[in-house]
């Protein structure tokens, strides 16, 4: 059965203090990964797309790299306003469909 | 270029009602699909229409369903609802559901079923 487990559950950062968002996954046959920010009371904010084993994605702060079992959401010197919930999904071989996992809720304090 | 709009943003029912919400998706996009968001759950996959075709349904009862319009914009209903409906139902569109293609989310119909 296809499944998605992201860790930690929750993360309590000091600004600037950088850290790492692990994301494994189960899939018969992966098209793709995806990492997405929601912050509350509001729908989940494509960050990245990976496709391949060894792919990597920089956007400011973060970046994303992929293997063959994992995700990584690296997040550099991170400040207040990246605090939210970090989603990663996996589309199956059908497509349209994500599977995503619990998510880890981030809290950057200043 | 305006993002996936749904409507309405909250809605109030009674057990046993039914409810229909709507999406529209982002111009130029034709496959949406549809997840349940629950702090038990997470997010979990519904359906996702194409052409007006439902091509990928998830694990839920018969009483959510949903239909795909010419113009790409999309429904769901639920009916005969239960209290563990309660949720944010959430949309997201694509450009054709195929390979490489991104799935982005509108805001969310929050259901409270009481």
């Amino acid at each position: 059965e296809d499944q998605v487990t992201q860790s930690p559950e929750a993360l309590r950062l000091q600004e600037g203090e950088s850290s790492s968002l692990n994301c494994s996954y189960t899939v018969s046959g992966l098209r793709g990964l995806f990492w997405y920010r929601q912050d509350p009371g509001k729908g989940p904010e494509f960050l990245f797309t990976l496709y391949s084993a060894g792919e990597e994605k920089e956007k400011e702060r973060l970046k994303a790299t992929l293997t063959k079992k994992e995700s990584f959401l690296h997040i550099t010197a991170p400040k207040p306003e990246d605090s939210a919930t970090y989603l990663c999904a996996v589309e199956d071989n059908q497509g349209g469909k994500l599977i995503f996992g619990q998510g880890t809720e981030l809290s950057v304090k200043p | 270029k305006a993002g996936v709009t749904q409507t309405p943003r909250y809605l109030i029912k009674t057990r046993g009602q039914q409810v229909t919400l709507s999406c529209s998706p982002i111009s130029g996009h034709r496959s949406v699909s549809w997840y349940q968001q629950t702090p038990g759950q997470g997010l979990q996959f519904l359906f996702e229409y194409f052409s007006e075709t439902q091509r990928n349904k998830g694990n839920f009862p018969g009483r959510f369903s949903g239909r795909q319009f010419s113009n790409s914009r999309s429904e769901m209903n639920v009916s005969t609802l239960e209290l563990g409906d309660s949720a944010l139902y959430l949309c997201a569109s694509s450009l054709s559901g195929n390979r490489k293609n991104i799935q982005y989310f509108g805001a969310g119909t929050r259901l409270s079923v009481l």
